[in-house]
């Protein structure tokens, strides 16, 4: 079982769709949880943290279940701008990479017109 | 502003020869850089996780020997791709946290292309 998975995607959504991803996680031992933005051949960027209380940015909500090791985001009222791929991203205090961000493979959104 | 400087953003090389990759912490100091890798449609993957003064530490499968990394001081890491090959050719990716490991900054990533 992959560490970190997402749904496949690719998303195809219209403007001021809202759209939702998953994204489970597999070692317990997890501590932090985030949501990455990469855009074409770019860096990924830091979008939001991920609490267990649920936390909400903007158009931008992320919600934890420790239990079910499930991460979720939903993006309301879709912009052009949101077009990107979005990664689940799990660190875990684990093992011999102290700190290391483990990557899902990400998931393709396009938004269209 | 960019937190996190890399350099070169792209490079092209001949198959055989080395490249080296720099990371620079511009506002901190990083105590801590990791390098990943990035194949098309992949996810980023951890290379190795290089500490300050020390050797790195290399994720199963990554031969040390072909990739070195240096982190001499607490704002400068380099990754030497040596005797590249074609199927080097990938986005390489460092990122930096301080000491505490709370924020991780990503440079703006390399692409390497060996022909």
């Amino acid at each position: 079982r992959k560490e970190v998975e997402q749904d496949p995607g690719p998303f195809n959504v219209p403007e001021g769709a809202t759209v939702a991803f998953n994204c489970t996680y597999s070692n317990s031992a997890s501590q932090s949880f985030f949501w990455y933005r990469q855009d074409c051949r770019k860096e990924p960027k830091l979008l939001m943290s991920v609490y267990s209380s649920g936390n909400e940015d903007g158009r931008f909500t992320a919600q934890l279940n420790r239990a079910s090791q499930y991460i979720s985001l939903l993006i309301r009222d879709s912009k052009l701008s949101d077009s990107a791929t979005y990664l689940c991203v799990v660190r875990g205090n684990y093992g011999g990479s102290q700190g290391n961000l483990i990557f899902g493979k990400g998931t393709k959104l396009s938004v269209k017109p | 502003g960019a937190v996190v400087s890399q350099h070169p953003s792209r490079v092209i090389c001949k198959s055989g020869t080395s490249v080296k990759i720099e990371c620079r912490s511009l506002d901190f100091q990083a105590t801590t850089m990791f390098w990943y890798r990035q194949f098309p449609k992949q996810s980023l993957m951890l290379m190795a996780t290089s500490n300050e003064g020390s050797k790195a530490t290399y994720e199963q499968g990554v031969e040390k020997d072909k990739f070195l990394i240096n982190h001499a001081s607490l704002t400068l890491s380099t990754l030497t791709v040596t005797s590249a090959h074609p199927e080097d050719s990938s986005f390489y990716i460092c990122s930096a946290s301080e000491g505490s490991l709370n924020t991780i900054y990503f440079g703006e990533g390399s692409w390497l292309t060996v022909v």
